[in-house]
């Protein structure tokens, strides 16, 4: 059973690039959010999708979008790049319980190194 | 809106021994869940231990037991017997309970530990 995956690995773009970061859940897992982690840093919430809708969002700005396809995985996209934007992008995957509460387990992915030059 | 602190930046113990990291969240709410994520040098976060906010008992994982104190909003972490692979940053983290919850996680700034042999 495969865990979270994330691609690519790691990244270099240049200042006022564009970048698309991806993300595949763990099996069976429907709900998809995504963190920025600052070096020496706790992770910061972007944002969360579950069908495919954007359900909640964390104070990020809007050069900041992501999208959740069909079979769960998700994208985050990042535009006009800054400095600051240097970080390691997590993604954590979970399941929504029946009532529309989600579980207590968030399984995380290996990241995704982003460098900004 | 809830927050998370870490006020240790940096722990160490010896391999064998017992070490307690510290934490305390700030929130109006009632039921929520905390939780201790641990992350190596290969970021890979991996769940240690939650805690329901409802339960009276503090939790265990084998090595792993919290001392959660809800009226002081404190849930520190005690590792005993450590080992060399404990060695790694740890993350306090918070979620909501309630019916709204997406599933958002609020994390402190990390404490690093170190073991030594």
């Amino acid at each position: 059973d495969a865990g979270v995956t994330q691609s690519p690995t790691h990244l270099i773009k240049t200042r006022g690039q564009q970048v698309t970061l991806r993300c595949s859940p763990k099996s069976g897992h429907d709900t998809v959010s995504w963190y920025q982690q600052a070096l020496g840093q706790g992770p910061q919430f972007i944002f969360q999708y579950y069908e495919e809708e954007e359900r909640q969002r964390g104070n990020f700005p809007d050069r900041f979008s992501g999208h959740q396809f069909p079979n769960y995985s998700s994208e985050l996209n990042v535009n006009a790049l800054l400095l600051g934007d240097s970080a390691l992008y997590l993604c954590a995957s979970s399941i929504r319980t029946s009532g529309g509460k989600s579980s207590y387990e968030q399984y995380f992915g290996p990241g995704t190194r982003l460098t900004v030059t | 809106a809830q927050t998370v602190t870490q006020s240790q930046p940096e722990m160490s113990v010896q391999e064998a021994e017992t070490v307690t990291l510290s934490c305390t969240y700030d929130t109006s709410e009632s039921d929520y869940y905390l939780f201790w994520y641990k992350q190596p040098p290969s970021r890979q976060m991996i769940l240690v231990i939650r805690q329901e906010a409802y339960k009276q008992q503090n939790a265990t994982e084998n090595r792993f037991s919290v001392n959660f104190q809800k009226a002081a909003k404190s849930f520190s972490l005690k590792i005993s017997d450590s080992q060399l692979g404990d060695a790694a940053m740890y993350f306090c983290a918070y979620r909501t309970y309630g019916s709204s919850n997406t599933g958002k996680l609020i994390f402190g700034q990390g404490t690093t530990l170190q073991v030594k042999p």
